[in-house]
This record gives structure tokens, C-alpha cells and sequence, in this order.
């Protein structure tokens, strides 16, 4: 069975620090993608990564596919409080039809 | 709006009753996929559809659990003589093609309370 283990549960911080959140598995994903999710709403696709190695960036955040492509992290510069949400990590195995998700990572940012 | 249409957003059922959710997808795409979210918890991969076809049921429990998604109108999960361990959000995403490589556009969720 695939799963995916997201690293903090939560994190509290003030405006302007910086964080890393880390997605890892001991299975190889063909993919990754990283949501975020709001209090009553669904989550959000904010990027996809597809190559061993790759970096994407999105503004003030950044996201990263592990070499083997069995881990992920994201990154964000300077938190604001609109950054306040929960993180989902989600990966799509090899020749399987779902993907699966972490059980996130939930971030609070204090003004 | 061409966005993942849930409905109803908020459903109470009581203990036996039936409840029914609905799912329009993004014009354009013909895959479906239903999850169910517990509190402070991830999603759960329940079941994968497209047009009058399961291709993967394998998150859905055998009994009282259904999902369709007819050629003509929205999918459908069903769930018969609801328990309140059914209580739950129940989120929808659809893709154009098979979503695994692109991800998924998410609804706003049906949240289920059985009482």
C-alpha cells in the first residue's frame, strides 16, 4: 500500500518567516502535486511535478520532487497571513488509476 | 461557472435514511473521482468514473455505497441506510483525461451529518 507521510502536522509562525514542509513515501509516485485547502472548501491544485529532481517555483513559494521521486517539499519565503491554510501532498503511483493523499500539513500564520 | 459543481453543500440525514450527492464536472472532462474527508484528516481515495464506467471502486466500501455517472446528467454517490460513521465531507474532482499526471479541480464538498 502507497502512502504518504506529510512532516510538520502543524505549524504556527509569525508573518515574514520562512518554512519547509516535507511530503515523503517509500513508494515511487509518477507524479506529485501539492494542494491547498481552506476551512470549507475543496483543496486548491498549486503545482504538479512529474521529473525526478525538479523545482517549480510560484511566487513565494517553492516546490521540489525528490531524485527518486519518492519525496517532496515545499518551501515558502516570507509567510503571510493569507498563507494560513492546509497543505496537501498528493501522489499518483506507478500504472495505478488514484492518486492518494497525505493527511497534510496545517499552517497558521500570525500576523 | 465553468467550475466542479457539488450539491447540496450541507446534507443531514438521519440514522437509516438515504443520502444522495451530486457532482457536475468542469465542462470538458470526463473523469470523476469521488474522496471522502474525515476532520483534520486527509482525503481517501473512494472511487474513479468515467462516462457510465467504474474504472476503480477500490476506496469504496461493498455495502451501501454506490457511485454512477451516467452518459446524460451528473455523477452520483449513494449511500443507503446512512450510520454516523458516514458523517463526513465528500469531495468530487474531475480531469480531462486521466488527472494522475495533472491533478485534479475539486468541488466545494458536500459535508454529511448523520444525526
Amino acid at each position: 500500500t502507497q502512502l504518504l507521510e506529510q512532516s510538520p502536522q502543524f505549524l504556527s509562525i509569525q508573518e515574514g518567516e520562512n518554512l519547509t514542509v516535507y511530503c515523503n513515501s517509500s513508494s515511487v509516485f509518477s507524479s506529485l502535486q501539492w494542494y491547498r485547502q481552506e476551512p470549507g472548501e475543496g483543496p486548491v491544485l498549486l503545482v504538479t511535478v512529474v521529473t525526478g529532481g525538479e523545482v517549480k517555483k510560484l511566487k513565494r513559494l517553492t516546490f521540489q520532487f525528490g531524485d527518486a521521486r519518492k519525496d517532496s517539499s515545499l518551501h515558502i519565503t516570507a509567510a503571510q497571513p493569507g498563507d494560513t491554510g492546509l497543505y496537501l501532498c498528493a501522489g499518483a503511483g506507478t500504472g495505478g488509476f488514484k492518486t492518494i493523499f497525505g493527511a497534510g500539513t496545517r499552517l497558521f500564520v500570525k500576523a | 461557472n465553468a467550475g466542479v459543481m457539488q450539491n447540496p453543500r450541507h446534507l443531514v440525514r438521519r440514522r437509516g435514511q438515504e443520502a444522495r450527492l451530486r457532482c457536475s464536472p468542469m465542462k470538458g472532462h470526463s473523469h470523476v473521482y469521488w474522496y471522502r474527508q474525515l476532520p483534520e484528516e486527509g482525503l481517501k481515495f473512494m472511487v474513479y468514473l468515467q462516462k457510465e464506467n467504474i474504472i476503480d471502486e477500490s476506496g469504496m466500501p461493498k455495502e451501501r455505497f454506490s457511485a454512477e455517472f451516467p452518459k446524460e446528467g451528473p455523477s452520483i454517490l449513494r449511500i443507503q441506510q446512512v450510520v454516523r460513521g458516514d458523517s463526513a465531507a465528500y469531495f468530487c474532482a474531475s480531469s480531462p483525461r486521466d488527472g494522475n499526471n495533472y491533478g485534479y479541480t475539486f468541488g466545494s464538498g458536500t459535508r454529511l451529518t448523520v444525526v
